[in-house]
């Protein structure tokens, strides 16, 4: 069974502070997923990766296969970026995802 | 496109009671997902479907079933309600790596 940490658990910073949230994993996978959840709201999937680097507009999301690690950064964060973070991996069969148990971030104006 | 829906939104279901959740979505996906959530635990997988009319156990599917006659629609059983059973359900498809989420069903449990 693959071990998921995520690193910090909660997060508060002012607008504009650069973020970095870390995802470690223990068992190799085929995919890590970073996922979004605002209070009382549903999951959106932010980014999908299996290798390298990706980026969505301030977000930045990369992962070192060999060391087993993934982060996502956020640039020039806003109050509206304040949410849960989840990390959640997945291994090379048709099971489900195994998932962190989230970073809960704050960005105070 | 509705993508994944869930049906109820909310539920509070007296212990022994039973119900059932219903997922459906549109994006022809073969994989299927039923999570549930909570506070401190993390989202953790009940029971899974890789098509239509199988299904397999996830890391806690105890007082659980779950049924895939259609491909578009998964159920999600609760054949005698436990308070341990309070939790937000989220029901998820998948093509194979992505996964789109459903909007999640709050049961409580008293």
């Amino acid at each position: 069974k693959n071990e998921v940490e995520q690193s910090p658990q909660n997060l508060t910073a002012q607008e504009g502070e650069f973020i970095t949230i870390n995802c470690s994993y223990s068992v190799g996978i085929s995919a890590l997923h970073w996922l979004q959840q605002h209070p009382g709201g549903g999951i959106v999937s932010l980014f999908m990766l299996s290798s390298g680097k990706k980026k969505h507009g301030r977000l930045i999301a990369t992962i070192n296969i060999q060391e087993k690690h993934s982060s996502l950064h956020i640039t020039a964060s806003h109050p509206r970026d304040s949410a849960v973070y989840i990390c959640a991996v997945k291994g090379g069969g048709a099971d489900g995802l195994t998932f962190g148990k989230g970073t809960h971030l704050i960005i105070q104006p | 496109n509705a993508g994944v829906t869930q049906t109820p939104k909310f539920r509070v279901l007296k212990t022994g009671q039973s119900m059932t959740l219903l997922c459906a979505q549109d994006m022809n996906h073969e994989y299927m997902y039923w999570y549930r959530q909570d506070p401190g635990m993390g989202l953790r997988l009940i029971h899974y479907s890789v098509g239509e009319g199988t299904t397999a156990k996830g890391e806690v599917p105890d007082g659980y079933n779950v049924s895939r006659l259609k491909k578009q629609n998964f159920l999600l059983g609760l054949e005698s309600a436990a308070p341990s059973q309070t939790s937000v359900y989220f029901c998820a498809s998948s093509g194979y790596y992505e996964q789109y989420f459903g909007p999640g069903t709050r049961l409580t449990v008293t």
